[in-house]
C-alpha cells in the first residue's frame, strides 16, 4: 500500500526547535519530488517547502525560509522537517505529501498529518 | 502573489443535487489548478489536476473545467461520501496556493 506516516509533532515552547518525519512506504520515493504542507483553523492549507529526488532542488514559502530545512534519505525512504525559532504562528498540522509524477505542485498522497503546538 | 478565493464557502445542499463550486485566480493561471477534498480530521485527497482531469479512482460524478482566472467544480449528483471541505489549488513553478475551502453540508 502507498502511504506516507508523519512523526515528531508535539508541543514546543516559542523559539524551539523540532523535527519531523515522514516515512514513506509502497513506492520508490527515490523517484518522486516531495513537500510539506502545513494547516491552520485560521489560515489553511499552506505550501510550505519542497524537494528534488536527489535533495539537490529545495524551496521554501517565504514564512519559513532561513528556519525551515527540508531534507530527504532516499536510502531509508523518509523525509524530514527541521524547524528552528518556531513561533505560535506555525501551529499547525503538517503533513508531508508526494508529487504527482508529472505535474510540479499537484499532491496526489498525503500523510494523516502531525500537529505542532507552539506555545508557552 | 497569486491569490486564490473560492465561492460560497459553505453550500448545503442534499443528496443527488447537482452542485457546483467556483475558484478564481487573481490572475490567469491557465489550467495550473487542483482540487481535493476533505474530510474531518483526515488529510486532503486529490481530486482533478489540471482544472479538468480527474485523478485515477476519483468518481466520474466530478467534474472539473475552467482557465485562466475562473474554474469551476461540479458534482453532478451528490453522494453521502461527498459531503466535505473542497480546497483549489494553483501550482506553477514552485509556487503552490490554497483556497479558503468551501465547506459542502447536508441541508
Amino acid at each position: 500500500e502507498v502511504q506516507l506516516v508523519e512523526s515528531g509533532g508535539g508541543l514546543v515552547q516559542p523559539g524551539g526547535s523540532l523535527r519531523l518525519s515522514c516515512a514513506a512506504a509502497g513506492f520508490t520515493f527515490s523517484r518522486y519530488e516531495m513537500h510539506w504542507v502545513r494547516q491552520t483553523p485560521r489560515k489553511g492549507l499552506e505550501w510550505v517547502s519542497y524537494i528534488g529526488t536527489s535533495g539537490r532542488d529545495i524551496y521554501y514559502a517565504d514564512s519559513v525560509k532561513g528556519r525551515f530545512t527540508i531534507s530527504r534519505d532516499n536510502a531509508t525512504n523518509s523525509l524530514y522537517l527541521q524547524m528552528n525559532s518556531l513561533g505560535a504562528e506555525d501551529t499547525a498540522v503538517y503533513y508531508c505529501a508526494r508529487d504527482i509524477d508529472f505535474l510540479l505542485g499537484v499532491f496526489d498522497i498525503w500523510g494523516q498529518g502531525t500537529t505542532v503546538t507552539v506555545s508557552s | 502573489d497569486i491569490q486564490m478565493t473560492q465561492s460560497p464557502s459553505t453550500l448545503s445542499a442534499s443528496v443527488g443535487d447537482r452542485v457546483t463550486i467556483t475558484c478564481r485566480a487573481n490572475q490567469s493561471i491557465s489550467s495550473w489548478l487542483a482540487w481535493y477534498q476533505q474530510k474531518l480530521g483526515k488529510a486532503p485527497k486529490l481530486l482533478i489536476y489540471d482544472a479538468s482531469s480527474l485523478d485515477s479512482g476519483v468518481p466520474s460524478r466530478f467534474s472539473g473545467s475552467g482557465s485562466g482566472t475562473e474554474f469551476t467544480l461540479t458534482i453532478s449528483s451528490l453522494q453521502p461520501d461527498d459531503f466535505a471541505t473542497y480546497y483549489c489549488q494553483h501550482y506553477n513553478s514552485h509556487m503552490f496556493t490554497f483556497g479558503p475551502g468551501t465547506k459542502l453540508d447536508i441541508k
